[in-house]
């Protein structure tokens, strides 16, 4: 069952912040992150594994909370290039694979 | 390093033709992974295979073979297309980790846009 992914879409004006959620009905054992420009591949973010544990890099962060099954990805001050696809990936277990969400779109604006 | 190199890039075929999708990896990874990537519906996994001479089914494997002869490839086939196979085709690979999985992050290719008429 995929993970649920909210927003669906979001437009920001640049500076603005964003956050996008993703959820499971299945207990985690990791989410991962990926963002895909139109017409391009999936590039990795970052993984959060289980623990409640919560990276960053940049001004693009994410936590994991274990309890609810859901993580969450924020990004502060947006840049034009953060427009994109964001995809969340979740592993149950010691799973082989990913189940991807449908993705969020986000617009950056001047 | 070309990392993951998918052939071809674009290719349409004909109701009922037969083609072979091409990924290659140069990371020596052990895992890799066929998507289809259609409008509104994200990624979703066709076959994958955690080893040379390995494949296993995804979520949407009907009307996919896959093979995995050598460690560096992994090959989607289509033996009869139908339209309803037109779809972008994404192929990633990702290093194991013995027994901890879903830790690594998967690499991606550039992508097969298929459309079948």
């Amino acid at each position: 069952q995929q993970p649920v992914q909210s927003p669906q879409a979001v437009i920001l004006r640049e500076g603005e912040d964003a956050v996008i959620n993703c959820s499971s009905s299945k207990a985690l054992y990791s989410v991962h992150w990926y963002r895909q420009k139109h017409g391009e591949a999936p590039v990795f973010l970052m993984i959060l594994l289980k623990g409640g544990e919560q990276k960053g890099h940049d001004k693009i962060s994410a936590s994991f909370n274990e309890k609810k099954q859901q993580s969450s990805l924020y990004l502060t001050a947006s840049q034009l290039s953060y427009s994109g696809t964001y995809f969340c990936g979740t592993a149950t277990g010691t799973a082989s694979k990913l189940t991807f969400g449908t993705g969020t779109r986000l617009q950056v604006t001047l | 390093n070309a990392g993951v190199t998918q052939t071809p890039k674009f290719r349409v075929l004909k109701t009922g033709q037969s083609m072979t999708l091409l990924c290659a990896q140069d990371m020596n990874h052990e895992y890799m992974y066929w998507y289809r990537q259609d409008p509104g519906m994200g990624l979703r996994l066709i076959h994958y295979s955690v080893g040379e001479g390995t494949t296993a089914k995804g979520e949407v494997p009907d009307g996919y073979n896959v093979s995995r002869l050598k460690k560096q490839n992994f090959l989607l086939g289509l033996e009869s297309a139908a339209p309803s196979q037109t779809s972008v085709y994404f192929c990633a690979s990702r290093r194991g980790q013995g027994s901890i999985s879903g830790n690594q992050p998967q690499h991606f290719g550039d992508g097969t846009r298929l459309s079948i008429l």
